[in-house]
Order: C-alpha cells, then structure tokens, then sequence
C-alpha cells in the first residue's frame, strides 16, 4: 500500500501570502497524483492531476508540482475562498488508492 | 450541468445492510469507472470501492472486502454499494465520485454525500 504523508497538518497563512504544501508517497507513484480541495459541510473539489495538470475551472494561483516520491501544492497568493483542508491522493498502485492525511490551511 | 446525487443514508444497528445509490446526470455514465469514498466525521478520505464503465471490474479496500459490494446500472445512470455486516467503524459520510477517464486517474466530479450511521 501507498502511504500518502501530509505536511504540514496546519498550515497558518496571511491573506495574499504564498502557501507550499507537501505530500510524500511511500514509494513512487511517479506523476499519478492529484490534489483536492475542501471547506467544511463541501465534498472534495479535484485542484491538480497528473502531479501538475489544474482541473477545469481551477485559478492558476494553484500549481502543482513533483513526481516520484515528492510532490507540492503551491498556491501563490492566497485568497479568502482558498482557506480550506487540502488532499493528496495516489493512483498509481492500486487497490488500495490511497489519501494523504490533509492539510488545513488557516488565516494567521 | 454534470451531477452526482447519493442517496440511502441513514442509521442503521451494528450487523444490519444499507444499500447508498448515486444517481449520475450530465455525462455519459456508462463511459467512465465511478468509485465511493467515505469520511469519517471530522476525519479524513478513504477509499472504498471502485467500478470499471462497463462492470465488469470490481476494486476494494481491504476494510471492506466481503461485505460490500459495488454495482451499476447503465441504463439508469446510477451507482450502488450495498453494505452488508455493518459495524460502528463504518459509520461516515459516504461520497460517490466520477474517475476523469482511465482508471489510473483521479476523481474529478462528487457528489455530496450520503451520511451513514452504524449504532445500537
């Protein structure tokens, strides 16, 4: 099974500052991950797939990156809509697919 | 407008069944795998089952290996799990979600969730 490590688990950013969130994979799962978005009482929205490639809709603050066992959610200039929990998630190896633990991103 | 709508949520005593449907609306269900994903309350993701377009494929966590099972109908355009020996640790909200295409892909549509409750 591919173990999907969040971090940091709280992440405490200004409005208009930039956030880097990590996500590390057990073993590699080249460029086959995604990341997701959620708020609170909201299902997952998909951000990023094949590591960097931004779904439909999604604004190009977002930006993914990495592959193999290291990967990183950028998000350049925060806004107020992007304070949220975020996920990784890998399928390359599966069953099981496999999600990382989140990450909160909060105002500081 | 693409739309996942679950539904057959509800409390159910440690033992019993529960059968969750996702009704699918604005694409051509039968063209793409649909998996269901489940979250614990204030917890995080995890993955449950997932079925190929056609049903001919069935995947499942281990954790629930046996005693559910995933189906389809492509005619109705709708998804079912059918939950049988349920216990407390089963209790979540249980997301019904669309793979992009291929079944090495993430999941770009979800519906929102069908809360399901194991207790005595």
């Amino acid at each position: 099974e591919r173990v999907m490590t969040q971090s940091p688990a709280t992440l405490s950013v200004a409005p208009g500052e930039r956030a880097t969130l990590s996500c590390r994979a057990s073993q590699n799962v080249y460029t086959n991950l995604a990341w997701y978005q959620q708020k609170p009482g909201q299902a997952p929205r998909l951000l990023i797939y094949a590591a960097s490639t931004r779904a439909t809709g999604v604004p190009a603050r977002f930006s993914g990156s990495g592959s193999g066992t290291e990967f990183t959610l950028t998000i350049s200039s925060l806004q107020s809509e992007d304070f949220a929990v975020y996920y990784c998630q890998q399928y390359n190896n599966w069953p099981p697919l496999t999600f990382g633990g989140g990450t909160k991103v909060e105002i500081k | 407008e693409v739309q996942l709508v679950e539904s057959g949520g509800g409390l159910v005593q440690p033992g019993g069944s529960l059968r969750l449907s996702c009704a699918a609306s604005g694409f051509t269900f039968s063209s793409y795998a649909m998996t269901w994903v489940r979250q614990t309350p204030g917890k995080g993701l995890e993955w449950v089952s997932l079925i190929t377009g056609s049903g001919g494929g069935t995947y499942y966590a281990d954790s629930v290996k046996g005693r559910f099972t995933i189906s389809r109908d492509n005619s109705k355009n709708t998804l079912f799990l059918q939950m049988n020996s349920l216990s407390a640790e089963d209790t979540a909200l249980y997301y019904c979600a669309k793979v992009i295409l291929s079944l090495h892909d993430a999941f770009d549509v979800w519906g929102q969730g069908t809360m399901v409750t194991v207790s005595s």
